[in-house]
């Protein structure tokens, strides 16, 4: 079946830091793959997606490769700001409306 | 602002009452879905719609019924509400067009708490 993994959190950083969120995946087929951002008291926004390997899907200086060969989509960002508070979601989606979301990195960045 | 609408925004409910959380989106998606997010657990698909008059059921369909009589509106019917209900509850929707498959647009939100 599909799932996905994200490393556990919570992870604090001080701005600036370089993030990784790990996301490893298991699908049958060839998914797409999706970042998504839920600041605090909102819903998920979509940060990123990338729909076929080796495609490198980037947003607000976050980025994520599709890697099919480790099966992982982590997310990265080079200089974390405060306002980068957050809890990030990892997703698949490989047939019409079966989303299969991971657990949730809560992301806290600290001036 | 185009998007997916929930009201309310908070809810208490006692046990055993009945309610429906609304859900509208004005981008003409064919696809909608209600989840429930609870602390460790992610998002779980509760029920979907492909389409006006089709829905199905998701992961944890247990006590809510669900309706898509139009294309805008997805309203979720909690039968009678349990504590193992209060959570958070999202409405998404999204595009079925094209090959890449697009992603959800989410809505904001409804906290449940059944007391």
């Amino acid at each position: 079946g599909n799932s996905v993994t994200q490393m556990e959190g919570p992870v604090t950083l001080s701005e600036e830091a370089f993030l990784t969120i790990n996301c490893t995946y298991t699908a049958t087929g060839y998914p797409s793959l999706f970042w998504y951002v839920q600041y605090p008291g909102e819903g998920l926004q979509l940060l990123l997606k990338a729909t076929k390997a080796d495609d490198k899907g980037s947003n607000k200086g976050f980025e994520a490769t599709y890697r099919k060969e480790t099966t992982s989509f982590h997310l990265e960002k080079g200089s974390v700001q405060v306002s980068d508070s957050a809890v990030y979601f990892c997703a698949l989606s490989e047939v019409a409306n079966q989303f299969y979301f991971g657990t949730g990195t809560s992301l806290t960045v600290i001036p | 602002n185009a998007g997916v609408t929930q009201t309310p925004k908070f809810q208490v409910l006692k046990t055993g009452q009945s309610m429906t959380l609304q859900c509208a989106q004005d981008m003409n998606h064919e696809y909608m879905s209600w989840y429930r997010q609870d602390p460790g657990m992610g998002l779980r698909l509760i029920h979907y719609s492909v389409g006006a008059g089709i829905t199905d059921q998701g992961e944890v369909p247990n006590g809510y019924n669900v309706s898509r009589s139009t294309t805008e509106d997805f309203p979720l019917r909690l039968l009678s509400a349990a504590p193992s209900q209060t959570s958070v509850y999202f409405c998404a929707s999204r595009t079925g067009q094209g090959v890449a498959i697009s992603g959800y647009t989410f809505g904001s939100g409804t906290r449940l708490t059944v007391v």
